[in-house]
């Protein structure tokens, strides 16, 4: 079993839709990343939690440590989301990656 | 802005080259990471250096060395390229003594192809 788990692996959305992605884990954690990854790029960190909810722009995060369980939000979608988004934990030195959401936004 | 710098964004070897990948941030970060990625697999870590002249083996280190002269720069080696090599590549930094509670930054990767 991964000790990051993502879900949907895949997620196909129409633009202006609001998104949910869900991250949960297994093991103790220092933070909680959420990255995106765009088709042939590099990648960007959006996030870094500990606790609560952080946002920026349409982009939202929540992280309940009790649950071990993320969620990115992204309100009024648009095609340029298109992307990979990757949670991630850090334990010490150590990111632990999920294997990511691919996520289409269609106009 | 800060980077994390990748010489090459796409590179074509052949089997049993040396090949070397270079890294370079511009933040003072004392963690460098290489991590390779892959369909299926996600991100792997390979090496990582916590310091100048400090490294540790990752998840996957078989066939790869790493050199951390300088603060700045972190050089992932393939000693003798192989097929299954053929990957993304990806260097990130961060702050912070064996504590992953700072954010990270990552390059924009290496597409390796060896032929």
């Amino acid at each position: 079993k991964n000790e990051v788990e993502q879900s949907p692996q895949n997620l196909t959305a129409q633009e202006g839709e609001f998104i949910t992605i869900n991250c949960s884990y297994s093991v103790g954690i220092s933070a909680l990343h959420w990255l995106q990854q765009h088709p042939g790029g590099g990648i960007v960190s959006l996030f870094m939690l500990s606790s609560g909810k952080k946002k920026h722009g349409r982009l939202i995060a929540t992280i309940n440590i009790q649950e071990k369980h993320s969620s990115l939000h992204i309100t009024a979608s648009h095609p340029r989301d298109s992307a990979v988004y990757i949670c991630a934990v850090s334990s010490n030195y150590k990111l632990t990656f999920g294997k990511g959401t691919l996520l289409t936004v269609n106009p | 802005d800060v980077k994390v710098t990748q010489s090459s964004r796409y590179l074509v070897k052949r089997t049993g080259e040396k090949v070397f990948l270079e890294c370079v941030q511009d933040m003072d970060h004392e963690n460098m990471f290489w991590y390779r990625q892959d369909p299926g697999l996600g991100l792997r870590l390979i090496y990582f250096s916590y310091d100048v002249k400090m490294k540790e083996k990752g998840d996957i280190p078989e066939g790869y060395s790493v050199s951390r002269e300088k603060k700045e720069r972190f050089s992932l080696i393939l000693e003798s390229a192989s097929t299954n090599q053929t990957s993304m590549y990806l260097c990130a930094s961060s702050l912070g003594y064996f504590r992953g509670s700072y954010g990270y930054t990552f390059g924009s990767g290496t597409r390796l192809t060896v032929v």
